[in-house]
């Protein structure tokens, strides 16, 4: 059955440092997301992705953060300069179309020191 | 600001029993009702959705929707010890996105 792959599913980083985290959606998905899960959190909506530009990003989706389609296959999510409360699950996610079912990544932790 | 609220538990049952869980929203335009099951440490899993008024079945489980009374319920039948984990309500918001709005979850654990 097709998934969601993220890489790398943890990562350890210095506070000021750049992360890019990985994702590939599932193949002929048009929908592409990224949610994030601190630890005893509710999973909260970052940034929605659709025909190669965002459609909709949350409060929490501010200049430091950015989301890029290189190619055909991958998805990532960049923090420019990561702070302590950046720490916290990542999920990356896909739909099929708009009215489909979303399927997540097995997510990528991330711990900002 | 669109919410979904659910009862953080723990909710405890013994094995064998029907554990029910709920959840209401706030806007009354959604369309589209979810329910994941996530494990400590692991990703959402998709469990059911509904998207009509009354009752889906789907094995031991059963989604219950009334948009009148902006409420969802998960019932699960003949509980498991694995079915403990988190259930988490979420409904997608019919915007350009159609992302999913979460609650904060309902935490099961079935009793051996």
């Amino acid at each position: 059955e097709p998934e969601v792959t993220q890489t790398p599913s943890h990562q350890v980083t210095q506070m000021g440092q750049e992360v890019i985290l990985r994702c590939v959606p599932i193949s002929n998905h048009l929908y592409f997301y990224w949610y994030r899960q601190i630890l005893g959190q509710k999973v909260e909506f970052l940034v929605s992705f659709y025909n190669n530009e965002i459609s909709e990003k949350s409060e929490i989706f501010d200049d430091q953060f950015s989301v890029e389609r290189p190619d055909g296959s991958n998805f990532t999510l960049k923090i420019r300069s990561t702070k302590l409360e950046d720490s916290a699950m990542y999920f990356c996610a896909s739909s099929p179309w708009s009215g489909n079912t979303i399927y997540f990544g097995e997510g990528s932790w991330l711990t900002v020191v | 600001q669109k919410e979904v609220e659910q009862n953080s538990g723990p909710l405890s049952v013994p094995e064998g029993a029907i554990a029910s869980l709920n959840c209401t929203y706030s806007d009354r335009g959604s369309q589209s009702f979810f329910w994941y099951r996530q494990y400590s440490g692991k990703s959402p899993e998709l469990i059911m959705s509904i998207y009509s008024n009354g009752d889906k079945e789907d094995g031991r489980f059963t989604a219950q929707l009334n948009k009148a009374s902006q409420y969802v319920s998960l019932l699960i039948r003949d509980s498991q010890p694995s079915d403990s984990a988190t259930y988490l309500c979420a409904v997608r918001s019919e915007g350009s996105s159609y992302k999913l709005i979460f609650g904060s979850g309902t935490r099961l654990l079935v009793r051996p």
